[in-house]
């Protein structure tokens, strides 16, 4: 069946760098993506969440990138720092009110 | 602060026997709430769909009868695990909708880890 997926398990940065995690989805009729951060041991926190007839959004630190033509999904975060250090997921929504479908997550490691 | 929460955080309980775990929101109604599974270094699995005053709808591979999940209220979704096994030890996350004006948005609890020994 069709989901979402992320190309790398694990991302290591330095801190003040900008990091760039990726997703790839599969499904053309996905209207809305969002970004999540989980913290070891705890529930999903949202970070920012992007519609389908959306390229771009930006929040503070943070941008979703999404690439309809290619079915690609970024979150940039700018100056990255220690605090950031998670496990990132990205996650479809195909219709509103139902279920999100998340991707299999990447793990950020921001060093000092 | 939390606007789903979810009850116990840990648990851990002997082989065979029942454990419920209960999400609630807390400052809104939620007629449909999400049960996810999320095993060590992996994503969240979607398990189920509860409907508050119906049954709920179980994903592909999830079984209703070992899964029981209760939706009695606009506010509680129980999930028990029955007859548990060490198989069955994860981490599992609630969520619900929360509708503001013009934005729906998905809320998490902060998930129960279950250890069955």
């Amino acid at each position: 069946g069709e989901s979402v997926g992320l190309h790398l398990p694990t991302l290591s940065v330095q801190e003040g760098d900008n990091s760039i995690i990726n997703c790839a989805y599969s499904n053309s009729a996905s209207d809305y993506f969002i970004w999540y951060k989980q913290e070891s041991g705890k529930g999903p926190q949202f970070i920012i969440d992007i519609r389908s007839n959306m390229d771009k959004r930006q929040g503070q630190r943070v941008t979703v990138l999404l690439n309809k033509t290619v079915k690609h999904l970024s979150l940039q975060i700018a100056a990255t720092q220690p605090g950031d250090s998670a496990v990132y997921f990205c996650a479809e929504n195909l219709q509103a009110g139902t279920a999100l479908i998340f991707g299999k997550g990447t793990t950020l490691s921001v060093s000092s | 602060g939390a606007v789903v929460s979810q009850h116990p955080s840990r648990v851990i309980c002997k082989s065979g026997t029942s454990v419920k775990i209960e999400c609630r929101s807390l400052d809104f109604q939620a007629t449909t709430m999400f049960w996810y599974r999320q095993f060590p270094k992996q994503s969240l699995m979607l398990m189920a769909t509860s409907n508050e005053g119906s049954k709920a709808t179980y994903e592909q591979g999830v079984e209703k009868d070992k899964f029981l999940i209760n939706h009695a209220s606009l506010t509680l979704s129980t999930l028990t695990v029955t007859s548990a096994h060490p198989e069955d030890s994860s981490f599992y996350i609630c969520s619900a909708y929360r509708q503001g004006g013009m934005n729906t948005e998905a809320f998490f609890g902060q998930g129960t880890r279950l250890t069955v020994v």
